[in-house]
């Protein structure tokens, strides 16, 4: 069964200052995608950044980039230069592509992020 | 208009009500689904449509009856809810249903039922 496993309830990061948001993943399917949504309070969620399995290249998207620890099973999002709407909760999530779990997504319980002026 | 359009943004109804989400996307994608967050608790999926076929079913009770009449538009129809019913319904699309495709999420309708 795939699970996404968030550790950091709240987290909070000095503006303009670099935070990583923790996440680990279990699955056994080999081809899978990771993903980070963020949902501000308005409730919209946003989508990120992606990053499939077969990548070897962590992936970046402007100020976010996805460490990618395979071995290990980790997915950790890093946001450089914090900015104060950067304060929302972050989302981890994977889709299996085999299996009876193909194409569905699985969250995390989210990590709520405040950025402090 | 652009993304994808959920109404209404809030909705208060009593437990004898009927009433029906929609969603709509404008992005051409072949994928939709409903996902329900309630406070404390992880995102929930509840249907998820592939080329206007219902593929998935997560035991959702029967009270919560959705349709999806095209690809573009998605609707949850809503009778004699009970009040942990409340939660925030979330509609999604993607492009396919594979594994490198992400979820594009509308605002979301909050729910009260009292």
């Amino acid at each position: 069964a795939q699970k996404i496993t968030q550790t950091q309830p709240g987290m909070f990061v000095q503006e303009k200052e670099a935070v990583t948001l923790d996440c680990t993943y279990d699955t056994s399917d080999q081809s899978y995608g990771l993903f980070w949504y963020k949902q501000p309070s308005s409730g919209e969620m946003i989508f990120l950044i992606y990053q499939g399995s077969y990548d070897e290249q962590n992936a970046t998207e402007g100020r976010y980039s996805l460490n990618f620890q395979k071995a290990r099973k980790s997915a950790n999002l890093v946001i450089s230069a914090s900015q104060l709407g950067d304060s929302a909760m972050y989302f981890c999530a994977m889709r299996e592509g085999q299996g009876t779990n193909a194409g569905k997504s699985t969250f995390g319980d989210g990590t709520t992020l405040t950025v402090k002026p | 208009e652009t993304g994808v359009t959920q109404t209404p943004r809030h909705l208060v109804m009593g437990m004898t009500n009927k009433k029906s989400l929609k969603c709509e996307q404008h992005l051409g994608h072949n994928a939709m689904y409903w996902y329900k967050q309630s406070a404390k608790k992880p995102l929930e999926l509840m249907f998820v449509y592939n080329f206007k076929e219902q593929t998935e079913n997560n035991s959702v009770p029967s009270r919560f009856s959705p349709e999806c009449p095209n690809s573009s538009h998605l609707f949850l129809h809503l009778h004699t809810l009970q009040p942990e019913d409340s939660a925030l319904y979330l509609c999604a699309s993607s492009s396919t249903g594979a594994e490198n495709s992400p979820l594009h999420f509308g605002n979301g309708t909050r729910l009260t039922v009292t």
